[in-house]
């Protein structure tokens, strides 16, 4: 159980921003949200993670929805080094569970 | 770089032997953790170490074993391999148990079992 609902694929042009959507319903007050994002032939690939405020780093941004029911990853201008499957995990504040992957969003960037 | 180190970076095994799959962690990273990917599908968690104790564990079997060293090097043993073993086996270290910061992922091991 992945606990997070992403769509199979996407697509768009490079230099585009690019909205990688999340859905993670059954969300409970301690977990917070991660992304990942595996290249071909690599090990996955922190993004960012957040609780309930948004959140902005070199790579990405993070917006989470007031309700914390969704939340959506936005590669600002998407270059061709960011075709990757990515990953929405939730992940339980102070667990030692790990992080359960599910089957992810196949990013496909076109030139 | 990630600074996480796996070795071997391909391995093939015959089914029913046993094989150990070895991971350097990145420097000051005392955390340690294991998943299998099989082909198409996202990593699953297998365990994970901190300061060389086991302190939590996915689905699978007993077979699946670890250790975490001194050094916070780790391995992953797996006894009487089966064919559907078969998949990257990835290892990720980070700064603490409770994973709430980034963890940082090395490139795999390729298992076959054949």
């Amino acid at each position: 159980d992945a606990k997070t609902t992403q769509p199979n694929s996407m697509e768009s042009n490079e230099e585009e921003p690019v909205h990688l959507p999340c859905n993670h319903s059954t969300i409970s007050g301690t977990d917070y949200i991660h992304w990942y994002r595996q290249l071909p032939s690599q090990g996955p690939e922190y993004v960012i993670h957040g609780l309930t405020s948004n959140v902005n780093n070199r790579m990405a941004s993070l917006a989470i929805a007031e309700d914390r029911k969704s939340s959506t990853l936005i590669l600002h201008r998407a270059t061709l080094r960011d075709a990757a499957v990515y990953y929405c995990i939730r992940k339980k504040g102070g667990g030692a569970d790990g992080l359960t992957f599910g089957k992810g969003t196949h990013l496909i960037i076109q030139p | 770089e990630t600074g996480v180190t796996q070795s071997p970076t391909h391995l093939i095994k015959t089914r029913g032997q046993q094989v150990t799959l070895r991971c350097s962690s990145q420097s000051g990273h005392n955390t340690v953790s294991w998943y299998q990917q099989a082909l198409g599908q996202g990593p699953q968690f297998i365990f994970q170490y901190y300061r060389e104790e086991e302190n939590g564990r996915g689905n699978f079997p007993p077979r699946f074993s670890g250790l975490q060293f001194p050094n916070y090097s780790s391995e992953l043993n797996v006894n009487a391999l089966e064919l559907d073993d078969s998949a990257l086996y990835l290892c990720a270290s980070s700064g603490g148990p409770l994973m709430n910061t980034e963890a940082f992922f090395g490139q795999g091991t390729r298992l076959t079992v054949v």
